[in-house]
């Protein structure tokens, strides 16, 4: 089953903050976040574990509370490079399938 | 980082022909390729996953007959669209996994994407 995401669209203004959230009905080994630009395939971003991990660089960064099956992408001081569609890509334990999220969409103004 | 290729990038067909897409990993052997449909601002959808040397798995929903899939070798996956209509057209897009090195794991790395459109 499809990782649920919210909120599906957010706007903001440069140097705004946002939060992305993927949530699971399925255990997960790992979660792994992408952008994509209309077009183009998705560009990785993350990855995490499950452990409780936390990741970030440079203004991007996420937090995976696998007990929850969630993960939450954190935007900070958005750059108008940051539009795009934003997917969290899903691999369940025991499992080899990758699945993607529902999506945000992100539009960053100057 | 690893490099998957796709070809064509894009394709337009007329209806009924059969489209193949290739999915290549460059510099790195991938037992396992999966193939994503994605609709207009729709997320990608996993279509199946192709396995070297044995047969795809196909996701609910996805017609086998219709999207053939065949992973000839360790670095090469091709779907063939067979008798395309046009609400078939989409963006199709390939991944192929690595194991990193250090721990279990796997990294997905994505082709391109074709687009495909069938008039």
């Amino acid at each position: 089953q499809q990782p649920v995401q919210s909120p599906q669209a957010v706007i903001l203004r440069e140097g705004e903050d946002a939060v992305i959230n993927c949530s699971s009905s399925k255990a997960l080994y790992s979660v792994h976040w992408y952008r994509q630009k209309h077009g183009e395939a998705p560009v990785f971003l993350m990855i995490l574990l499950k452990g409780g991990e936390q990741k970030g660089h440079d203004k991007i960064s996420a937090s995976f509370n696998e007990k929850k099956q969630q993960s939450s992408l954190y935007l900070t001081a958005s750059q108008l490079s940051y539009s795009g569609t934003y997917f969290c890509g899903t691999e369940g334990t025991g499992t080899y399938k990758y699945i993607f999220g529902t999506g945000t969409r992100l539009k960053v103004l100057a | 980082g690893a490099v998957v290729s796709q070809h064509p990038s894009w394709v337009i067909c007329k209806s009924g022909t059969s489209v193949k897409i290739e999915c290549r990993s460059l510099d790195f052997q991938a037992t396992t390729m999966f193939w994503y449909r994605q609709f207009p601002k729709q997320s990608l959808m996993l279509m199946a996953t192709s396995n070297e040397g044995s047969k795809a798995t196909y996701e609910q929903g996805v017609e086998k007959d219709k999207f053939l899939i065949n992973h000839a070798s360790l670095t090469l996956s091709t779907l063939t669209v067979t008798s395309a209509h046009p609400e078939d057209s989409s963006f199709y897009i390939c991944s192929a996994p690595r194991t990193s090195g250090w721990s279990s794991y796997n990294e997905q790395f994505f082709g391109p994407g074709t687009r495909l459109t069938v008039l």
